[in-house]
């Protein structure tokens, strides 16, 4: 596709339901990342997808999230059992990986409400 | 992973130029510094990116000292549609250069609000 996408561009869950957000990033790009934002802070890295490598899971805040990227193209961020402050734009973006300037490109993003 | 400061917010008007400063003290040899710009409701958004000295593209400047501790984002003649949050991220050098562009950390970024 021309950029990445994600959906659902909204999700509205009860505490206690399990979520998956999805990321189809730009074709080709081979690392891929996701992030969350909550109301007005910054960026909050969850993790990276580089190519076949293991990902690079530090970021994630408890094991109630894990994420997978199947072919090396379209990546799941599941939620499992969501709390109140799991309530976030959560963001993914996608690079090349290689070339001169590693520029990530973001989606839209998906608006996570927990209620 | 090198950590950046910035001012919180920043206020300028209509036509000034608009300078954004980074510190970035534990900045490692292979790490690069990018500029993201982010509007409200959407993603954050490439600016610039640069590794030492000056570096200009079509929309702002990039300045880094000798010393690579600190970075400089200029905006010329801002606009009211330039307010927006900017962030200035330290990372690994792209894999092309042998970096392993692991986990980028964004700061906080800095809200600029250009008024009339």
């Amino acid at each position: 596709g021309a950029g990445v996408s994600q959906s659902p561009s909204n999700k509205v869950t009860e505490k206690g339901k399990d979520v998956e957000l999805r990321c189809d990033p730009i074709s080709g790009h081979t690392a891929l990342y996701w992030y969350r934002q909550s109301l007005g802070q910054g960026l909050e890295f969850l993790i990276y997808f580089q190519g076949n490598s293991a990902p690079d899971k530090s970021g994630l805040p408890s094991d109630r999230f894990s994420a997978e990227r199947t072919g090396g193209s379209v990546s799941t961020l599941t939620i499992q059992r969501t709390q109140q402050e799991d309530s976030a734009v959560y963001l993914c973006a996608s690079s090349r990986g290689t070339g001169a300037s590693g520029e990530l490109f973001f989606g839209e993003g998906s608006r996570l409400t927990v209620l | 992973l090198a950590k950046t400061t910035q001012p919180i917010s920043m206020d300028s008007y209509e036509g000034q130029e608009v300078n954004i400063t980074c510190s970035h003290n534990n900045i490692a040899t292979n790490d690069y510094i990018t500029w993201y710009q982010q509007f409200p409701s959407q993603g954050p958004r490439f600016i610039i990116q640069g590794y030492k000295t000056k570096v200009t593209n079509e929309v702002a400047s990039l300045f880094i000292p000798a010393d690579r501790k600190s970075s400089t984002l200029s905006l010329p003649r801002v606009s009211l549609s330039d307010t927006a949050v900017y962030y200035c991220l330290v990372g690994d050098a792209p894999r092309y250069y042998g970096g392993s562009q692991g986990n980028l950390i964004f700061g906080k970024g800095t809200k600029l609000s250009v008024k009339p």
